[in-house]
């Protein structure tokens, strides 16, 4: 069975702090698959914040959190990372990491549950 | 850029009936690269449709997707209580690479 833990969320964050969001997987080769961030912020739709390819070595950010978030992985240890930085009001939001159906296509086969993040002063 | 306009925002319908919404881009798709998900209060989106049309793992055969450039469908044959949620569709192919409409809700 395919599961995505997030973790690291949960706490309020003052503007201009930072947070590490982690993502524990099992169930597949997690070496083999594209991963993602994705957020919603409350109330609101959702946004793909960052994608990391199968080794690492490639990766997308969306304009809104470009030099700001950093993505990353462990495949050694099943885990995909978030480092998030100089947080602001609008990064408030659940979290998700999803895994990325395998070949091209550029959609998310599975999620987790989800991680909220608060910045708030 | 690519923006996803979902339409109608909110839709009222009973079981039984049939729903159908739309994804409307404000530029051509290409590729049929469009895909949707169904999100139920509290939870993670759940992938539906992919490739404009491809139902994925597990999914009845009640929903199906369609269209293609600018327009695209998903259609519900019969709804069932647990289909009241929000549906999303992403383009997955042009600038940003990844984009998402605002949602239909789908309500009783």
């Amino acid at each position: 069975e395919v599961q995505l833990l997030e973790s690291g969320g949960g706490v309020l964050v003052q503007p201009g702090g930072s947070l590490r969001l982690s993502c524990a997987v099992s169930g597949f080769t997690f070496s083999s698959y594209a991963m993602s961030w994705v957020r919603q912020a409350p109330g609101k739709g959702l946004e793909c914040v960052s994608v990391i390819s199968e080794t690492g070595s490639h990766t997308y950010y969306a304009d809104s959190v470009k030099g700001q978030f950093t993505i990353s992985r462990d495949n050694s240890k099943n885990t995909l990372y978030l480092q998030m930085n100089s947080l602001r009001v609008e990064d408030t939001a659940v979290y998700y990491c999803a895994k990325r159906m395998a070949g091209t296509t550029r959609v998310f086969d599975y999620w987790g549950q989800g991680t909220l993040v608060t910045v708030s002063s | 850029e690519i923006v996803l306009t979902q339409s109608p925002g909110t839709l009222s319908l009973s079981p039984g009936e049939r729903a159908t919404l739309s994804c409307r881009a404000s530029q051509s798709v290409s590729g049929s690269n469009l895909a949707w998900y169904q999100q139920k209060p509290g939870q993670a989106p759940r992938l539906l449709i992919y490739d404009a049309s491809k139902r994925a793992t597990g999914i009845p055969d009640r929903f199906s997707g369609s269209g293609s450039g600018t327009d695209f469908t998903l259609t519900i044959s019969r709804l069932e209580p647990e289909d009241f949620a929000v549906y999303f569709c992403q383009q997955y192919n042009g600038i940003p690479l990844y984009s998402f409409g605002q949602g239909t809700k789908l309500e009783i």
